[in-house]
């Protein structure tokens, strides 16, 4: 099956720095890879994704990036907030599943 | 509309006890997930339904686990004779199955054997 690869495992960043967080995976069949957010006692939520025939996509502060022949993707937040704060977790879809890395807690210090 | 539901939000139960998990997906949703997450820790994949028939159901972590569901709609996922290491939040999540491939987790039921 797929392995996802999740680098780093905690960020902290300053108020308005970028954060990056990087993934890898292994099988090039996968095709979606969506990224979600998770707050302290809640539910992950999708913030963006995008399909292997695009490279990247933007949403007003985020970014992903994927580069499929190397076969990773990156998700970018800009100018951070202290709302920013949470637990990021990058997915690979593979075989009608998703695939999760392991997470990255990110905190942004105001 | 509505977004994915699960009861009971928290359940509390005796070592060896069963339970039963209960999760609706969102209306249309042909494919439903379930995925344990222990305290401070990822999202483990237990098992997937496309309408009722579980083609990957590699994540159960042993036969005490079971799930099933009913047409496109409500899954319930049961753990018999639970152990303390059953402790977690069961998360489940729906999406279209056929694409667009977003899914959608619902609040998740909080476990907690004692």
């Amino acid at each position: 099956g797929e392995n996802v690869e999740q680098h780093p495992s905690t960020l902290s960043v300053q108020e308005g720095d970028s954060a990056v967080i990087k993934c890898t995976y292994s099988d090039s069949a996968s095709n979606y890879f969506p990224w979600y957010k998770q707050e302290l006692g809640k539910r992950p939520q999708l913030i963006i994704d995008i399909r292997s025939n695009v490279g990247e996509k933007k949403d007003q502060r985020i970014a992903v990036t994927l580069n499929k022949t190397a076969k990773h993707f990156s998700l970018h937040i800009t100018e951070t907030q202290p709302e920013d704060s949470a637990v990021y977790f990058c997915a690979a879809r593979n075989l009608g599943r998703l695939y999760f890395g392991r997470g990255t807690q990110l905190t942004v210090w105001p | 509309g509505a977004g994915v539901s699960q009861s009971p939000s928290n359940k509390v139960t005796e070592k060896g006890k069963d339970v039963e998990l209960r999760c609706d997906p969102i209306s249309g949703h042909t494919a439903l997930y379930w995925y344990r997450q222990r305290l401070g820790q990822g999202l483990e994949f237990l098992i997937y339904f496309q309408g009722n028939s579980a083609p990957d159901k590699s994540g159960l972590p042993s036969d005490r686990f079971s799930a099933e569901r009913t047409g496109e709609s409500v899954s319930t996922l049961t753990i018999q004779r639970t152990q303390q290491e059953d402790s977690a939040v069961y998360l489940c999540a729906s999406s279209s199955g056929t694409g667009p491939y977003e899914q959608y987790f619902g609040p998740g039921t909080r476990l907690t054997v004692t």
